[in-house]
């Protein structure tokens, strides 16, 4: 069974609008991590956001939250107020905390629309 | 903090050819790791180094070694290239959690993009 699931691969929004890219995971591991990763077209990697499966709080960081809901599995990426340079592909990621790898989604290339 | 550096950024290998891309970290972390991204299939870890001395495979570790050459350095070698390594690869490191309740945090190289004729 996949670990991570992303099950949009394109999306589009208007600048300024908010966005939720989707993600759910699956794991029986009562301690794990996840992760939103950035990759624009320059290629590299840029860590956004973590979210513990013990915090009580949604993650937030400048405009992008974590929608995290334990029960469904889920960990959907909130980003606010759209910019032509949120446009690039996005991972999310998990991490239990009993093993040592981390495991990717196959990503969402979100397009900004001027 | 240069964070994690790799070399080379691009390469070029006929069939056959071997090569070693080289991954360092100045960020102290004791976990290191190798992937590749190849489109459509996100990206699949091929070793990891929980801590210096050790290595473990990943999920497509076939035709790639990795020796983790001390706590900053880990490098991935192909010892005979093929078309189907064509990818670009990244190296990342972890940072260890704040508490027993958090995971790591990985950051990641800048990747190298390797094209195998």
């Amino acid at each position: 069974a996949q670990k991570i699931t992303q099950t949009q691969p394109g999306m589009f929004v208007q600048e300024k609008e908010a966005v939720t890219l989707d993600c759910t995971y699956d794991t029986s591991d009562p301690s794990y991590g996840l992760f939103w990763y950035k990759q624009p077209s320059s290629g590299e990697m840029i860590f956004l956001i973590y979210q513990g499966s013990y915090d009580q709080q949604n993650a937030t960081e400048g405009r992008y939250s974590l929608n995290f809901q334990k029960a469904r599995k889920s960990a959907n990426l909130v980003i606010s107020a759209s910019q032509l340079g949120d446009s690039a592909m996005y991972f999310c990621a998990m991490r239990e905390n009993t093993g040592n790898q981390f495991y990717f989604g196959t990503g969402t290339s979100l397009t900004v629309i001027p | 903090n240069a964070g994690v550096t790799q070399t080379p950024k691009f390469q070029v290998l006929k069939t056959g050819q071997s090569m070693t891309l080289q991954c360092a970290q100045d960020m102290n972390h004791n976990s290191m790791y190798w992937y590749r991204q190849d489109p459509g299939m996100g990206l699949r870890l091929i070793y990891y180094s929980a801590s210096e001395g050790t290595t473990d495979k990943g999920e497509v570790p076939n035709g790639y070694n990795v020796s983790r050459l001390n706590k900053r350095e880990f490098s991935l070698r192909l010892e005979s290239a093929a078309p189907s390594q064509t990818s670009v690869y990244f190296c990342a490191s972890s940072e260890p959690p704040l508490s027993s309740y958090r995971t790591d945090t990985q950051y990641f190289g800048p990747g190298t993009r390797l094209t195998v004729l």
